[in-house]
């Protein structure tokens, strides 16, 4: 069974760097076209993709959100990290960490394990 | 980026009744070589993470009901129940994965009438 848990802070200022942890169980990030996701959902509104990193160590962004995002993962342990750099009250949301199911290419990302989110707010 | 486009925003059907929701695409999500469409669906319940239904446009992933099914082609999706049940009442999300960046619709809100 694939479980994943999002933990990390819940209140963060404005221009301060957010890192969110996101630990897994039931399956290896170094399994062949395995990946993880962030994905976030302001409140009450639509969800929205940020980052992803596979199997392989490579790794993908949000363009809009690229030059803010770092995704790493630490293969001794079952984490997957995302750093978010100088945020605004407009990062408000909760954030998501989901299982990518084994896929050769690296372009296609749908998710079939989600964790239960973390709710970050930003205020000063 | 590929945008995706929801309709309707919200819809109330009545217990055992069909509920139908469509999802069309800015461009062809649909890759001839592998002869796939490149669409999940999720549904998301209040306080809860979403949960993937379909992938594939049509795949119905392990424990999903069968009175879940997605349909469609090429720019133009959906979803159907086929008899809504009380536990249904959700927010359901199409999303393609066609490419980067990966892009969901505005979600479509499920209620009983």
């Amino acid at each position: 069974q694939i479980t994943l848990k999002e933990s990390g802070p819940t209140l963060v200022k404005p221009t301060q760097t957010l890192t969110l942890t996101c630990t897994f169980s039931g399956f290896s990030l170094t399994t062949n076209g395995v990946g993880v996701g962030w994905i976030r959902q302001p409140p009450g509104k639509a969800l929205e993709w940020l980052a992803v990193i596979y199997w392989n160590d490579d790794k993908r962004y949000s363009p809009s959100l690229k030059n803010r995002l770092t995704i790493t993962r630490d293969t001794s342990t079952t984490q997957v990290v995302l750093t978010m750099t100088n945020v605004d009250p407009i990062d408000t949301a909760t954030y998501y960490c989901a299982h990518r199911p084994p896929w050769q290419w690296l372009e296609n990302n749908w998710f079939d394990a989600w964790g239960q989110g973390a709710l970050v707010t930003v205020s000063s | 980026d590929i945008v995706l486009t929801q309709s309707p925003d919200s819809l109330a059907v009545s217990l055992g009744e069909r509920a139908t929701i469509n999802c069309k695409s800015s461009q062809s999500v649909f890759y001839s070589p592998f002869n796939k469409d490149y669409v999940a669906w999720y549904q998301q319940k209040p306080g809860q993470p979403p949960k993937l239904l379909i992938y594939w446009a049509s795949t119905r992933e392990s424990g999903v009901p069968d009175r879940f099914s997605g349909s469609g082609s090429g720019t133009d999706f959906t979803l159907t129940i086929s008899s809504l049940q009380a536990e249904d009442v959700a927010v359901y999300y199409c999303q393609q994965y066609f490419s980067l960046p990966v892009t969901f619709g505005q979600g479509t809100k499920v209620e009983i009438k």
